[in-house]
């Protein structure tokens, strides 16, 4: 089946300092990935829609320069926290949507809990 | 807007126990309705799917019917097993836009022997 990576699993950093978290996708291309955060006991929410090629599409609220996405090539799309505050301590979770089936469907990540102190 | 509520957890069971989770929807237009399952240590697994009214998905004994009257998607099966123990999102799929997924908060469950 449709298998996405994600790297690293956990990371701990400190704070003012930017850390990048990679969403592969292993055996499929995929020219859209999304980027979800999860707070503990809360739902997924969509942060952003990485579009292979060009911009991504962030969501009310999300701050671009905060969250910087990167989608270079049909597998892979990166997150970059960039001067990292505790506040964005969370779990963030990607999914990619297969290019050729023609389907919506999303397959995930097994996420990235970030910590920062 | 667009938003999903589905019932709180954790849900405790005792194995071969009925399982229902409740999820109610809001949504403009006619969204495709999900059920996801997230295993411990794993990422999401599409578990079932219904694109319109009255459809019902099925999956591993676990069944929901897409109610349009009620904005229902209820998660059913009939007899849990200690390996369903997981956590249950139920998300729709808003397809004006950018096809976003949206995602109720998740319900823990937990299957006892």
């Amino acid at each position: 089946g449709a298998v996405v990576s994600q790297h690293p699993s956990r990371v701990i950093c400190k704070s003012g300092t930017s850390v990048k978290i990679e969403c592969r996708s292993l055996d499929f291309q995929a020219t859209t990935m999304f980027w979800y955060r999860q707070f503990p006991k809360q739902s997924l929410m969509l942060m952003a829609t990485s579009n292979e090629g060009s911009k991504a599409t962030y969501e009310q609220g999300v701050e671009k320069d905060k969250f910087l996405i990167n989608h270079a090539s049909l597998t892979l799309s990166t997150l970059t926290v960039t001067s990292a505050h505790p506040e964005d301590s969370s779990f963030y979770i990607c999914s990619a949507r297969d290019s050729s089936s023609g389907s919506n469907e999303q397959f995930f990540g097994p996420g990235t809990r970030l910590t920062v102190l | 807007g667009n938003s999903v509520t589905q019932m709180e957890g954790p849900v405790t069971l005792s194995e071969e126990a009925f399982l229902t989770i409740n999820c109610t929807y809001t949504a403009t237009g006619y969204p495709s309705l999900f059920w996801y399952v997230q295993y411990p240590g794993e990422g999401l697994q599409l578990l079932l799917k219904a694109t319109k009214a009255d459809d019902k998905g099925s999956n591993k004994g676990f069944e929901a019917t897409y109610r349009k009257e009620t904005t229902s998607f209820h998660l059913e099966k009939g007899s849990v097993q200690v390996s369903d123990s997981a956590v249950y999102f139920c998300a729709l799929l808003f397809s004006g836009g950018y096809n976003k997924l949206i995602f109720g908060a998740g319900t823990r469950l937990a299957v006892h022997p």
